[in-house]
């Protein structure tokens, strides 16, 4: 299971944290990744992280100001976003990879948590 | 950045139908491609990793094919639960790991 949580609604250059908690697996063995979706539109990719912690890099829209990590002992995954924009209002998905390579695709979603940036 | 573009944006079928979804790739992605299905208020769900190997608990009527820039999903005999909005996304390990616009498959 995965679990997002720290959605809210904030002013546009603002922080926020983003949560996804884990349980069922074992969390070290999989790579992964922040997806959100905009009301109504496609899915976007925002970031990832391997089973160790390194970056899998960053969408341009988000670059310089998310900051993706994980701590493997609290079987958690973070997305720190500053600055943010409107454009960055959207439902916020956690994501699992197939294995810790990050060829393959993502076989476990939770149900998102939703950030709304708007003044 | 890879662009990924999937036609067409609709597709109106009926159940028993065939269905062709089609993902082109800027660039050539090898067959590091994944499809995905999502239906209104719920997450996506991994149908197609590798270009053409089914995730776990995938139905056998959805197939994938396709390398290099062209890829494609295919539905056999759509059931009613199969209408929903289809998505690929490259796995080159070229960042960023894009996805395309999306293909609606609606009930005609």
């Amino acid at each position: 299971q995965l679990v997002e949580s720290g959605g809210d609604l904030v002013q546009p250059g603002r922080s926020l944290r983003l949560t996804c908690t884990a349980s069922g697996f074992t969390f070290d063995d999989h790579a992964l990744h922040w997806v959100r979706q905009p009301p109504g539109k496609g899915l976007e990719w925002v970031s990832g992280v391997t089973w160790n912690g390194d970056s899998l890099g960053y969408a341009d829209s988000v670059r310089g100001r998310f900051t993706v990590s994980r701590d493997n002992a609290k079987k958690s995954l973070y997305l720190q976003m500053s600055t943010l924009k409107t454009e960055d209002t959207a439902l916020y998905y956690c994501a699992r990879d197939i294995n810790n390579s990050g060829l393959y695709g993502s076989d476990f979603w939770g149900q998102g948590t939703l950030v709304t940036v708007s003044s | 950045d890879i662009v990924l573009t999937q036609s067409p944006a609709t597709l109106s079928l009926s159940p028993g139908d065939s269905a062709t979804l089609s993902c082109r790739t800027s660039q050539s992605i090898s067959t590091s491609l994944a499809w995905y299905q999502q239906k209104p208020g719920q997450a996506p769900r991994l149908l197609i990793y590798a270009a053409s190997s089914r995730a776990s608990f995938i139905p056998d009527r959805f197939s994938g094919s396709g390398s290099g820039t062209q890829f494609t999903l295919t539905i056999n005999s759509l059931e009613p639960e199969d209408f929903a909005t289809y998505y690929c996304q490259q796995r080159s390990g070229r960042l960023p790991l894009t996805f395309g616009g999306g293909t609606k498959v609606e009930i005609k």
